[in-house]
């Protein structure tokens, strides 16, 4: 079964609202976490690195105001698009590192089922 | 940034046939992973590679660290209609905080 949830899975929203995504560690406790953008038929775009308890870490040309990351707790993750455009339309996805298995491993990087967003 | 061209960037099959893809880095990796993506999801991690020169299988799934620890290949032996799908590579640094670098992926077709 799933270890890592997110939610929701689609959402249409009008321009200028603002939606969450969120990303649940279910099994285990992420310290970090991971949000990524997707656009059809390309790769995978690492947005921002989310650590509990402290500020994320934004990758390069990702706006922190407009993309807001709170990683409160062990298990939850969420990503905030803040007064949505059409172009912030994507498909955003988490992923949770589980710490047991150590930095060498960290192959055990559960990735959630997505977000589809649509910006009307 | 560190990147990552994958190849081809799709394919399409004859049901029964072997697929070959592969990925090359401008710089080296400590870890290599292999991810399956179907529509709407996330990826799901096939196979995970960590010394240069590995090969690993997982069914009918092989995968290689390259010697170079620049590059990898996925072998996919007799082809089924569910191998459908986007398959992404990545690679990770550990000079790069451990972040993963995603391939731009390949697309396979199979026909029944």
């Amino acid at each position: 079964g799933a270890v890592v949830s997110q939610h929701p899975s689609w959402v249409i929203c009008k321009s200028g609202t603002s939606v969450k995504i969120e990303c649940r560690s279910l099994d285990f406790q992420a310290t970090t976490m991971f949000w990524y953008r997707q656009f059809p038929k390309q790769s995978l775009m690492l947005m921002a690195t989310s650590n509990e308890g402290s500020k994320a870490t934004y990758e390069q040309g990702v706006e922190k105001d407009k993309f807001l990351i709170n990683h409160a707790s062990l298990t939850l993750s969420t990503l905030t698009v803040t007064s949505a455009h059409p172009e912030d339309s994507s498909f955003y996805i988490c992923s949770a590192r589980d710490p047991t298995y150590g930095v060498k491993r960290n192959e055990k990087l559960f990735f959630g089922s997505g977000t589809q967003l649509s910006v009307l | 940034g560190q990147q990552l061209n994958q190849s081809p960037q799709s394919m399409f099959i004859q049901e029964g046939e072997d697929v070959s893809m592969n990925c090359t880095s401008s710089s080296i990796f400590n870890t290599w992973l292999w991810y399956k993506q179907e529509p709407g999801e996330g990826p799901v991690l096939l196979i995970a590679l960590y010394k240069a020169g590995e090969l690993t299988s997982n069914g009918r799934l092989t995968a290689q660290f390259g010697i170079t620890r620049k590059d990898s290949f996925l072998n996919i032996s007799a082809s089924i209609p569910s191998d459908v799908g986007i398959y992404f590579c990545a690679g990770r640094s550990y000079n790069q905080g451990g972040k993963l670098i995603f391939g731009q992926g390949t697309e396979l077709s199979v026909k029944p």
